[in-house]
């Protein structure tokens, strides 16, 4: 089965700066989509990025980016010019060819005015 | 249509009793998923509808838990016989299609207390 990592379970970062969520997974597929979920506190996760793993370009969305290191099987989540409603639980997650998504446990994100 | 509904917010029963979740998708997503979640875990998949029928289920998905999806718009998740253990975040998610690239549109969730 697939497995989703995350080891930073909480995480803070300083309003405007930037900050690094990391994630790794394992998975002996070559075609698989990975995304990131944002969970506020009693709010419905969002979709922040995704990315399709056959495309070698780092997904961007604003201010979020990912770092893609399909070899390393690595996919972090870098947020620039932090802001105090990007405070939340951020969860990586895996999808391939089926039907249910593989959650990491996910890393709580402190932003500090 | 706003997003994913769930109903209710917070339930709170007692050990032994039955419960019964409410989830209304976006109305154009032909796929339904449940999802628990438990404190300081993420999603645990547990079962997904395309239409009416129930194509996937886990095998967390014990004998006390039934899901339904009658006329492939809403869905109940039902518990029967709640053990402390059930206490979690129950989450409903939705999407459009069948492509792997796809995100789902998540419910605020309901979050059951068994005391």
């Amino acid at each position: 089965a697939q497995t989703v990592t995350q080891s930073q379970p909480e995480m803070s970062v300083q309003e405007a700066e930037t900050v690094t969520l990391s994630c790794t997974y394992d998975t002996s597929e070559s075609d698989y989509y990975l995304f990131w979920y944002k969970q506020p506190p009693s709010r419905q996760m969002i979709l922040v990025i995704r990315q399709e793993a056959y495309k070698q370009q780092n997904a961007t969305e604003n201010r979020f980016s990912v770092n893609f290191q399909k070899a390393a099987k690595s996919f972090s989540l870098k947020i620039s010019d932090s802001q105090l409603g990007d405070a939340a639980m951020y969860f990586c997650a895996y999808r391939s060819y089926g039907n249910q998504f593989y959650f990491g446990t996910g890393t709580s994100l402190t932003v500090i005015p | 249509d706003t997003g994913v509904s769930q109903n209710p917010r917070h339930k709170i029963t007692k050990r032994g009793q039955n419960v019964t979740f409410r989830c209304d998708p976006i109305s154009e997503h032909n796929r339904l998923y449940w999802y628990r979640q438990t404190l300081g875990q993420g999603p645990e998949f547990l079962t997904y509808f395309q239409n009416e029928a129930q194509l996937e289920k886990s095998r967390l998905l014990s004998d006390r838990f039934s899901a339904e999806r009658p006329k492939g718009s809403f869905s109940t998740l039902e518990i029967q016989r709640t053990e402390q253990g059930d206490s979690a975040m129950y989450l409903c998610a939705s999407s459009l299609g069948d492509r792997e690239s796809y995100g789902y549109t998540f419910g605020s969730g309901t979050r059951l207390t068994v005391v």
